[in-house]
């Protein structure tokens, strides 16, 4: 149980356009979602904390109108980068927690956005 | 000073050795520890929860030190699949925000 997916597994995309990334549990209902960015050689940083029907909850120095974060459903969050930038590239990963009286998360596959 | 801090390494160390990490924390009020595994390229995943009264799975086993915020992890009788990078990840208080992961130790287990 506690599965977590992520689409696309990654993405190339040219200077400028929009990536959209989807985060799906797929067997419990995730009441908050959460958006991490890892780049190369360093730890995960938190960028934003997702709860359903309600706005993210966005982490010093990421700017919300750039990733720009959706959660509609139970089991469903996205993230979209706008506009994006060479030094967007990273890997983007999601995780779901199941409880809320609990930190343990559930994290997707990841996502490898390179942006040219 | 970083909110939690790992020795990057790598250790390598040879089949069958055991191998300890450490890491230590800034966040007194600090609530929940937990160890994660992240193979090169893959997301993390859970390897197990720490507790004060200190816990085992198996070949493994953690500890938590709340006096000095610290947590350790001792991986006995190492395999090659346990090369990985091992995060240290620690949770504020319920409700106050997400994870805290340190930058993770790399464990190089060679034949």
């Amino acid at each position: 149980g506690a599965v977590v997916s992520q689409h696309p597994s990654w993405v190339i995309c040219k200077s400028g356009t929009s990536v959209k990334i989807e985060c799906r549990s797929l067997d419990f209902q995730a009441t908050t979602m959460f958006w991490y960015r890892q780049f190369p050689k360093q730890s995960l940083m938190l960028m934003a904390t997702s709860n359903e029907g309600s706005k993210a909850t966005y982490e010093q120095g990421v700017e919300k109108d750039k990733f720009l974060i959706n959660h509609a459903s139970l089991t469903l969050s996205t993230l979209t980068v706008t506009s994006a930038h060479p030094e967007d590239s990273s890997f983007y990963i999601c995780s779901a927690r199941d409880k809320p009286s609990t930190d343990t998360q559930y994290f997707g596959p990841g996502t490898r956005l390179t942006v040219l | 000073r970083k909110e939690v801090e790992q020795d990057p390494g790598p250790f390598n160390v040879p089949e069958g050795a055991t191998v300890a990490f450490n890491c230590t924390y800034s966040n007194s009020a600090s609530q929940s520890f937990f160890w994660y595994r992240q193979d090169c390229r893959k997301e993390p995943k859970l390897l197990m929860s720490v507790y004060s009264s200190g816990n085992e799975d198996g070949r493994f086993t953690a500890q938590l030190n709340r006096a000095s915020q610290y947590i350790s992890l001792l991986i006995r009788d190492s395999k090659l699949s346990d090369s990985a990078t091992y995060l240290c990840v620690v949770g504020a208080p319920p409700g106050r925000r997400a994870l805290t992961f340190g930058s993770g130790t790399r464990l190089q287990v060679q034949p």
